[in-house]
């Protein structure tokens, strides 16, 4: 039963434009959403978060927006640059269990220059 | 300011071996968590320790067990090990049980034979 389901395996986008992550999830109790990048050999970097009492977070180049009713999240990254190659997780926890941080299974960003 | 490490980087073991993973927190931070991230998958919560007790668990066998040292730092020790452990071993610390945001070590790649 997944939880967080990011549908893309894979995107591929020019150097520039924009590129956009997408992040489904199924459990309503999900209160705290994260994206994390990671290199090969490396672990995940903390990217970029948001609380369900908003839609919307932006830190600089990165916005996630929220949308409850569709349980969906999706980060924008705006422009996107060669170092913005790298797989992106998604990631969910609930308010009754803050420590467990549920994930999705990553979308590997390809940026052409 | 040291971030998160681990030990060893790769390891090989036969069926029904044990094994011993290492982490070392970030300065400054009292909560570890270890993942499970299987081929192609986004992490699986394995556990987390806090002030040296477990401070919850997911949907693993007691053969996972852990410790969390007055230091912080952690060891993640798996039992009978078993085909499907094999996979990279994460390890991630924050600095309390209700922060969100975890910093990773690059993990461990376990192959079991």
């Amino acid at each position: 039963d997944q939880q967080v389901k990011q549908n893309s395996p894979s995107l591929s986008v020019q150097e520039g434009r924009i590129s956009i992550l997408n992040c489904d999830y199924t459990n309503s109790m999900f209160d705290y959403f994260l994206w994390y990048k990671k290199y090969p050999a490396e672990g995940p970097t903390f990217l970029i978060s948001i609380s369900s009492i908003k839609d919307k977070n932006e830190d600089g180049r990165f916005t996630v927006f929220l949308n409850k009713s569709a349980k969906h999240l999706s980060l924008h990254i705006v422009p996107s640059q060669p170092g913005d190659s790298a797989v992106y997780f998604c990631a969910a926890s609930a308010g009754d269990s803050n420590y467990q941080l549920i994930w999705g299974a990553g979308t590997k960003l390809i940026i052409k220059p | 300011e040291t971030g998160v490490t681990q030990s060893p980087t790769h390891l090989i073991k036969t069926r029904g071996q044990q094994v011993t993973l290492r982490c070392s927190s970030q300065s400054g931070h009292n909560t570890v968590s270890w993942y499970q991230q299987a081929l192609g998958q986004g992490p699986q919560f394995i556990f987390q320790y806090y002030r040296e007790e477990e401070n919850g668990r997911g949907n693993f066998p007691p053969r996972f067990s852990g410790l969390q040292f007055p230091n912080y730092s952690s060891e993640l020790n798996v039992n009978a090990l078993e085909l499907d452990d094999s996979a990279l071993y994460l390890c991630a610390s924050s600095s309390g049980v209700r922060e969100e945001t975890q910093y990773f070590g690059p993990g461990t790649r376990l192959l079991v034979l």
